[in-house]
């Protein structure tokens, strides 16, 4: 069935430096990305999403990343602050709605 | 994005008992979903809430134990029927503002003793 993988499990960064978490599809059919973050307690937070028409989308110090090929897409943050620090998921959808989401990665900023 | 809510935020329930959460959005929303998120886990799809016609339940999610309505376009509940511990998550609702875009509630964090 449909699947989203998502690597690393955890990460720790120093403040400043950066981080990249990779997520990769199974459904060809997807072509919606989106990201959250989760921080402890709180419900997830859309942060950055993509389309499958576009390569790349930047938000200031997020990054999103779209190999539609290799069926696999990314998160960038760099400049890493404490307040980064969190879980984030990525998920896929083919525009039916039903996100299948990534099994999230744990960021720790470490100052 | 739109402002939602949920109700209760959270619970400690008996087994064998039923708990119904609700979910509230400030403005009219085609879709309304219902996911489970098991402690330290992934989000999972319950099901999706139908405006005027039953759930749509994904593949292991019944309807006799997660029963939701959704009688308008603002509002939705999700019941948890004959609770055991395993049912212990947090449950949240989102919403679908756009074509692709979810926001989610705040969660309703269940216990079941």
């Amino acid at each position: 069935g449909e699947n989203v993988e998502q690597h690393p499990s955890t990460l720790s960064v120093q403040e400043g430096d950066s981080a990249v978490i990779k997520c990769t599809y199974s459904d060809s059919a997807s072509n919606y990305f989106p990201w959250y973050k989760q921080e402890l307690g709180k419900r997830p937070q859309l942060i950055i999403d993509i389309r499958s028409n576009v390569g790349e989308k930047k938000d200031q110090r997020i990054a999103v990343t779209l190999n539609k090929t290799a069926k696999h897409f990314s998160l960038h943050i760099t400049e890493t602050q404490p307040e980064d620090s969190a879980v984030y998921f990525c998920a896929a959808t083919s525009g039916t709605y039903k996100y299948i989401f990534g099994t999230g990665t744990r960021l720790k900023v470490l100052a | 994005s739109a402002v939602i809510s949920q109700k209760p935020s959270r619970d400690i329930c008996q087994r064998g008992t039923s708990l119904t959460i609700q979910c509230q959005v400030d403005s009219q929303v085609t879709m309304m979903f219902w996911y489970r998120q098991q402690p330290g886990q992934s989000l999972t799809l319950i099901a999706t809430a139908n405006q005027g016609s039953e759930a749509t339940y994904e593949s292991g999610f019944v309807i006799d134990k997660f029963p939701i309505s959704r009688p308008n376009l603002t509002f939705s509940t999700l019941t948890v029927s004959n609770m055991s511990p395993e049912d212990s998550s947090i449950y949240l609702c989102s919403v679908a503002i756009s074509s692709y875009e979810q926001y989610f509630g705040p969660g309703t964090r269940l216990t079941v003793t």
